[in-house]
């Protein structure tokens, strides 16, 4: 499985566009790039998976460059609510997901 | 449609105790990952079931042990409970196939060590 690399931490302001990026250098080619929101004290939620170019959903949006060495985790208009770990996790589909320590994201009035 | 369901919520124990976790998987799924996330880390993978059969497994002891049930509910045990034991135990459900791989996960259970 790819080692992912994403900031400890970030801090933005209610209504700004977040960016996350995560390092996976070593990424295999059957590898998809998948994100994970964390709650205090809840299981993490799945938020969007992809494996090229750009995926979107209702919740955010991810782009993946064509080297596939990394990847950004974009949250449009952000609110208080969305102050979370969100984690980062490359694997194949069959793979059994392994986490890292995510990026602490605090969202401030 | 039934989501992951956790029990106990929460329970306290002390060293070399013994201590069962139960999970009742999504309504449709077969596989079941049990995570550990103690304070400030991300969730460590203990091991996966699938379909009754142990499918994986992280880098933990073997005194950390599980069952999966033909409704595809789970057990995670854990014996000669140690203070390090003290975390988050997530159960997360998943259907197996290769399709998005995505985990539904239970709100845990919080064990304490004394």
């Amino acid at each position: 499985l790819a080692k992912t690399t994403q900031p400890i931490s970030m801090d933005s302001y209610e209504g700004q566009e977040v960016n996350i990026t995560c390092s996976h250098n070593n990424i295999a080619t059957n590898d998809y790039i998948t994100w994970y929101q964390q709650f205090p004290s809840q299981g993490p939620r799945f938020i969007i998976q992809g494996y090229k170019t750009k995926v979107t959903n209702e919740v955010a949006s991810l782009f993946i460059p064509a080297d596939r060495k990394s990847s950004t985790l974009s949250l449009p208009r952000v609110s208080l609510s969305d102050t979370a770990v969100y984690y980062c996790l490359v694997g194949g589909r069959d793979d059994k997901i392994i986490f890292g320590k995510g990026t602490r994201l605090h969202i401030l009035p | 449609e039934t989501g992951v369901t956790q029990s106990p919520t929460h329970l306290i124990k002390t060293r070399g105790q013994q201590v069962t976790l139960r999970c009742s998987s999504q309504s449709g799924h077969n596989t079941v990952s049990w995570y550990q996330q103690a304070l400030g880390q991300g969730p460590q993978f203990i091991f996966q079931y699938y379909r009754e059969e142990e499918n994986g497994r992280g880098n933990f002891p073997p005194r950390f042990s599980g069952l999966q049930f033909p409704n595809y509910s789970s057990e995670l045990n854990v014996n000669a409970l140690e203070l390090d034991d003290s975390a988050l135990y997530l159960c997360a459900s998943s259907t197996g196939s290769a399709d998005t791989g995505e985990l539904f996960f239970g709100e845990g259970s919080r064990l304490t060590v004394l």
